[in-house]
């Protein structure tokens, strides 16, 4: 079954760049999903940050757009999130999940990782 | 953006008993709501999409009402692995994709 496996720093420095790839197997980016970031601060609950389609269309939350950019890489069957000008706001753990078209459901979700921001 | 504002915040119940908790959504989403649920150190794991069906392997103690902006997730009678928190989400009207707040069902 398809699976997805998040991967990057663990620890970034304020105003920096927070950069995450997940990795997809059992299944391929380029099926007819849509691929997005949540993420989710120590305690607190969940917020979509963004998706790419397969086809390369994208959605980004208003509230983080100015400082996102969500990619596929269709080679590597994986997409990526880059997130900058991160403060310790930006703390929090990052799924990467797969959106179905037919249901509007994440039903697919890595473990995540957790990324703190701090010097 | 829809707000999703979960009820009650927390739900404190025993092992066997009804769980029901509220999803409202701060204009209608028709029926494109589902519901998550979280254990502790877990990735949030699909219950119910499209308002009332259950997901691929979730037990029919879950089940799942409503339409427009009301919405309710019953779990009809509680097992040790279902204290966790819950979240509904909507797809309706985006971006951006929201989630409520989160109901923890405590023992």
């Amino acid at each position: 079954q398809v699976q997805l496996q998040e991967s990057g720093p663990g620890l970034v420095k304020p105003s920096g760049t927070l950069s995450l790839t997940c990795a997809v197997s059992g299944g391929s980016v380029s099926s007819s999903n849509w691929w997005s970031w949540v993420r989710q601060p120590p305690g607190k609950g969940l917020e979509w940050i963004g998706e790419v389609y397969y086809s390369g269309n994208i959605n980004y939350n208003p509230s983080l757009k100015s400082r996102v950019t969500i990619s596929l890489d269709k080679s590597k069957n994986q997409l990526s999130l880059n997130l900058s000008s991160v403060t310790a706001a930006d703390t929090a753990v990052y799924y990467c999940a797969r959106l179905q078209v037919v249901t509007y459901a994440f039903d697919i979700w890595g473990q995540g990782t957790m990324v703190t921001v701090s010097s | 953006e829809i707000v999703l504002t979960q009820s009650p915040v927390t739900l404190s119940l025993s092992p066997g008993e009804r769980a029901t908790l509220s999803c409202r959504a701060s204009q209608s989403v028709s029926n494109y709501l589902a519901w998550y649920q979280q254990r502790p150190g877990q990735a949030p794991r699909l219950l119910i999409y499209d308002a009332s069906t259950r997901a691929t392997g979730i037990p029919a103690r879950f089940s799942g009402s409503g339409s427009g902006t009301d919405f309710t997730l019953t779990i009809s009678s509680l097992e040790p692995e279902d204290f966790a928190v819950y979240y509904c989400q909507q797809r309706s009207n985006w971006p951006p994709v929201t989630f409520g707040g989160g109901t923890k069902v405590e023992f």
